[in-house]
């Protein structure tokens, strides 16, 4: 089964770049790589996800590795709203066919003033 | 549109007991997936409705079960709860539960075995 390997925690000062790496060398070719953060008490909340190509949204950016061995998730301007737990996550292309969903252990980001 | 709510949030029950945990999907999503979290063990996936049909299940005992209605709505029931079992359970919705497809969760049921 497909595993992402994560630092335990990062930190970053607030409005600076934030750079969330990710391995998953195990990916298969199919797997799509999704990035979901959780707040304390909350339920995790969707940030971005890709297949092959480099992805953007309103929250962050995607960068996928060529190999797609890895990726990193971008934080353009960091603010104390994103402290949270970071969850990179790899989904196969029909969730029902997976024989073991899993899921590593996050990156806790804390953001200094 | 409304988030995926889940019912109740909060439970305590004993050992040997059973409970039932609710979950109503976003609005025409039809994909269901429980997750189990506790600090130990992180995320872990328990099973996935689609269409009123599990489709995929993780490695936890027989104990958990679940099922969906026709309107997407899904309930988990664990039986003979163990000390074990306490956990914070999630549940996420998506369009049709592919790996493109976004995942929202609900805020989660916390669930304390005592």
């Amino acid at each position: 089964d497909a595993k992402t390997t994560q630092p335990n925690s990062m930190e970053s000062n607030e409005e600076e770049p934030v750079h969330l790496p990710c391995n998953h060398s195990t990916i298969s070719g199919t797997d799509y790589i999704h990035w979901y953060r959780q707040l304390p008490s909350q339920g995790p909340e969707y940030v971005i996800h890709g297949l092959t190509s480099n992805v953007n949204n309103r929250m962050a950016s995607l960068a996928i590795a060529e190999d797609r061995k890895s990726s990193t998730l971008i934080l353009h301007r960091a603010t104390l709203r994103d402290a949270a737990v970071y969850y990179c996550i790899l989904y196969p292309p029909k969730i029902g066919t997976a024989s073991k969903l899993t899921f590593g252990t996050g990156t806790r980001l804390q953001v200094t003033l | 549109k409304a988030g995926v709510t889940q019912t109740p949030r909060y439970l305590i029950k004993t050992r040997g007991q059973q409970v039932t945990l609710s979950c109503s999907p976003i609005s025409g999503h039809r994909s269901v997936s429980w997750y189990q979290q506790t600090p130990g063990q992180g995320l872990q996936f328990l099973f996935e409705y689609f269409s009123e049909t599990q489709r995929n299940k993780g490695n936890f005992p027989g104990r958990f079960s679940g099922r969906q209605f026709s309107n997407s709505r899904s309930e988990m029931n664990v039986s003979t709860l163990e000390l074990g079992d306490s956990a914070l359970y999630l549940c996420a919705s998506s369009l049709e539960g592919t790996g493109g497809d976004e995942q929202y969760f609900g805020p989660g049921t916390r669930l304390t075995v005592t």
